[in-house]
């Protein structure tokens, strides 16, 4: 079955600090990965997106994320955090031999201390 | 610059009653796809719609819950006899083509609650 793992559930990061967030997947085909913000209130927006190619992907807001095969694993990344980027970040696979459903982690909160 | 519009933002029914809950597509996307998200989890697929075709449902309910999208309006997700368990925020997202490497784009959800 697939399924979507995001290990850490809150994250606290100060501001300008740099930051990580995990996700690990296990699918039985070529996944396309994605990374979704979600504010309180709010819908998902998407920060970036995976297809093939190039394993480091940049995407909105100085956001990047890195594909490892080897690893199955799709980490979000940002070099510098700013107290605006406070909010939920969702990793979500899909694979064209499971039809157009993406599956998502649990997510993980992400807050910036000033 | 008309995104995925989802209404109400929030619905209040009490147990036995129906909820209704409205998606319009962004301009030009002809496929929707409905997930649930509750308290404290990710989302979680619901069903997969394009015009006047349900294509999978492999993630609805196999009761109370139904789901169309018809040749005019919006996308209908009907709930009959909702009990506590359905409170939830439910999201609607759509795509211009069934591609996966076309992301689906989100509206800002409904959320459920029941009394």
């Amino acid at each position: 079955a697939q399924s979507v793992t995001q290990p850490d559930i809150h994250i606290t990061v100060s501001e300008g600090a740099s930051l990580e967030l995990r996700c690990n997947y296990s699918y039985g085909a070529t996944p396309y990965l994605f990374w979704y913000v979600q504010s309180p209130g709010q819908g998902l927006q998407l920060l970036l997106k995976y297809f093939s190619g190039d394993t480091l992907v940049q995407g909105i807001k100085g956001f990047e994320a890195e594909f490892k095969r080897s690893q199955s694993s799709f980490n979000l990344r940002k070099p510098s955090v700013h107290w605006s980027d406070a909010a939920e970040y969702f990793c979500a696979v899909g694979a064209r031999e499971y039809g157009n459903k993406l599956v998502f982690g649990a997510g993980t909160i992400l807050r910036v201390k000033s | 610059n008309a995104g995925v519009m989802q209404n109400p933002r929030h619905l209040v029914r009490r147990r036995g009653q129906e909820a209704r809950l409205r998606c319009s597509p962004m301009k030009g996307h002809s496929h929707v796809y409905w997930y649930r998200q509750l308290p404290e989890e990710g989302l979680k697929f619901m069903v997969y719609l394009q015009k006047e075709n349900i294509i999978d449902e492999s993630g609805m309910p196999k009761e109370r819950f139904s789901a169309e999208f018809p040749k005019e309006g919006p996308s209908i997700l009907r709930i009959q006899q909702v009990v506590r368990g359905d409170s939830a925020a439910y999201f609607c997202a759509s795509s211009p083509t069934g591609i996966q490497d076309q992301p689906q784009h989100f509206g800002d959800g409904t959320r459920l609650s029941i009394l």
